[in-house]
C-alpha cells in the first residue's frame, strides 16, 4: 500500500539544524515530484518546498529559501529536507506529500500525505 | 504571488449544506484542489481539479469553480464532517508554484 512515513522531528534551539526524513513505500517513488508542506500550530498548510521527480529541480518558500535544502535518495525510497538556521517560526508539523502523476504527466495537486513530524523550535 | 482567500470559519447544522469558498483573482481559469483535515490528522484530498472526486471520496462533497471564487459544497452534511479544508491551486508563473488558501474550519453545529 502506498505509504508516507515522516521522522526526525525534534525540539531544538533557534539557529541550530535538523534533518527530516520520509520514507515512501507502496509506489515507483522516482516518478513521483515530491513536496514538503508545513502547519504552524493553529495555521493554515504552508509549502516548503519541492523537487523534482529525477532530483533536478528544486523551489522552495520564501520564508525558508536559504536555509532549508530539500533531496531525495531513490536507492533509500526516502526524502529529505535539511533545516538549518531554524527560528522560532519554524515551528510546526511537516508533511512530506507525494504530487499526483501518471506516466509522462504531472498533476498540480498533492494525493498521498505522511501523517507528519513534529518540529518545535525554542529556547 | 497569487493569493487565496478562505474565510475562517464556516458553521452548518446536521443535514444541510455547507458551502466554503475560495476566492482569488480569475480563479475560474485556474483547476483548484481541496484538501480536508480533521484534528490531529494528515490532510486529505477530497475534490482535484475544480470537480473530481479521488476514490473513496463521499458523493456528497462536490466542487465548482467561476469568475473569482471556487467552492466546495458539503451535502447532508453530518457531524464526522467536521473539520479544516484548504484550497491549493498551482502557479506555473512562479518558482514557488504551490498556493494554499488560510483554511476554513467547518463546525457542525
Amino acid at each position: 500500500q502506498v505509504r508516507l512515513v515522516e521522522s526526525g522531528g525534534g525540539v531544538v534551539q533557534p539557529g541550530r539544524s535538523l534533518r527530516l526524513s520520509c520514507a515512501a513505500s507502496g509506489f515507483a517513488f522516482t516518478s513521483y515530484p515530491m513536496h514538503w508542506v508545513r502547519q504552524a500550530p493553529g495555521k493554515g498548510l504552508e509549502w516548503v518546498a519541492l523537487m523534482s521527480n529525477d532530483g533536478n529541480y528544486k523551489y522552495y518558500a520564501d520564508t525558508v529559501k536559504g536555509r532549508f535544502t530539500i533531496s531525495r535518495d531513490s536507492s533509500q525510497n526516502t526524502l529529505f529536507l535539511q533545516m538549518n538556521g531554524l527560528r522560532v517560526e519554524d515551528t510546526a508539523v511537516y508533511y512530506c506529500a507525494r504530487q499526483a502523476a501518471t506516466t509522462g504527466y504531472y498533476y498540480n495537486y498533492m494525493d498521498v500525505w505522511g501523517k507528519g513530524t513534529t518540529v518545535t523550535v525554542s529556547s | 504571488s497569487y493569493v487565496l482567500t478562505q474565510p475562517p470559519s464556516v458553521s452548518v447544522a446536521p443535514g444541510q449544506t455547507a458551502r466554503i469558498t475560495c476566492g482569488g483573482n480569475n480563479i475560474g481559469s485556474r483547476s483548484v484542489h481541496w484538501y480536508q483535515q480533521k484534528p490531529g490528522q494528515a490532510p486529505v484530498l477530497v475534490v482535484y481539479d475544480n470537480t473530481a472526486r479521488p476514490s473513496g471520496i463521499s458523493e456528497r462533497v462536490s466542487g465548482s469553480n467561476s469568475g473569482s471564487t471556487a467552492t466546495l459544497s458539503i451535502s447532508r452534511v453530518e457531524a464526522g464532517d467536521e473539520a479544516d479544508y484548504s484550497c491549493q491551486v498551482w502557479d506555473s508563473n512562479d518558482d514557488r508554484p504551490v498556493v494554499f488558501g488560510g483554511g476554513t474550519r467547518l463546525t457542525v453545529l
